[in-house]
């Protein structure tokens, strides 16, 4: 059973348009929700994260919301850049991170000029 | 710098003939995990360790082994390959606290024939 769940494989949009990545999660244990940006042959690396006492965590263009009734969080870029084209993978984790962290299937998000 | 490494970084080999992928960090930090990466799949936890001497299975653990004899390495363990073993894996560390904000390595392009 898919915990985290990124139901677009992909997302096409506009150079200096919004960008919206959304996720869902059914694990009601889940208490830290992180973004992971990953570009091709690199590791994935950190972009932003939120805990679940928030609803919203803002960091220069990248903003996290968090609906914890609706178990949905989405990524929004805005502008959006062409650096920005990759793959976007949404994860989560319980107890402190002590079970490590369960990962979405990925969105790849590709930025037209 | 602080980084995560990954040894080999590509690796061809045959099914039932045993490799290991080293890992090693420099930040000191006490959690690594590795994951696999496959199309439509995502990342998934195989194995992760919450400090020296101290393992735990993941997701998809079958067909793997691990040790941690030092705080910096993390091998895995392939005892007897197969093609269905053929990933990308990574490793990551992180310092185990409740933002599990995890450093990854480049990663391992395997391919078990």
């Amino acid at each position: 059973d898919q915990q985290v769940k990124q139901n677009s494989p992909s997302l096409s949009v506009q150079e200096g348009r919004i960008s919206i990545l959304n996720c869902d999660y059914t694990n009601s244990m889940f208490d830290y929700f992180l973004w992971y940006k990953k570009y091709p042959a690199e590791g994935p690396t950190f972009l932003i994260s939120i805990s679940s006492i928030k609803d919203k965590n803002e960091d220069g263009r990248f903003t996290v919301f968090l609906n914890k009734s609706a178990k949905h969080l989405s990524l929004h870029i805005v502008p959006s850049q062409p650096g920005d084209s990759a793959v976007y993978f949404c994860a989560a984790t319980a107890r402190g991170g002590a079970d490590g962290l369960t990962f979405g299937k990925g969105t790849h998000l590709i930025i037209q000029p | 710098e602080a980084q995560v490494t990954q040894n080999p970084r590509y690796l061809i080999t045959v099914t039932g003939k045993k490799l290991t992928v080293t890992c090693s960090q420099n930040m000191n930090h006490e959690y690594m995990s590795w994951y696999r990466q496959d199309p439509g799949l995502g990342l998934r936890q195989i194995y992760y360790s919450m400090n020296v001497e101290v393992t735990d299975k993941g997701d998809v653990p079958e067909g793997y082994k691990v040790s941690r004899k030092e705080k910096r390495n993390f091998p895995l363990i392939l005892e007897s390959p197969s093609p269905n073993q053929t990933s990308l894996y990574f490793c990551a560390s992180n310092w185990g606290g409740p933002y599990n904000e995890q450093f990854f390595g480049p990663g391992t392009r395997l391919t078990v024939l």
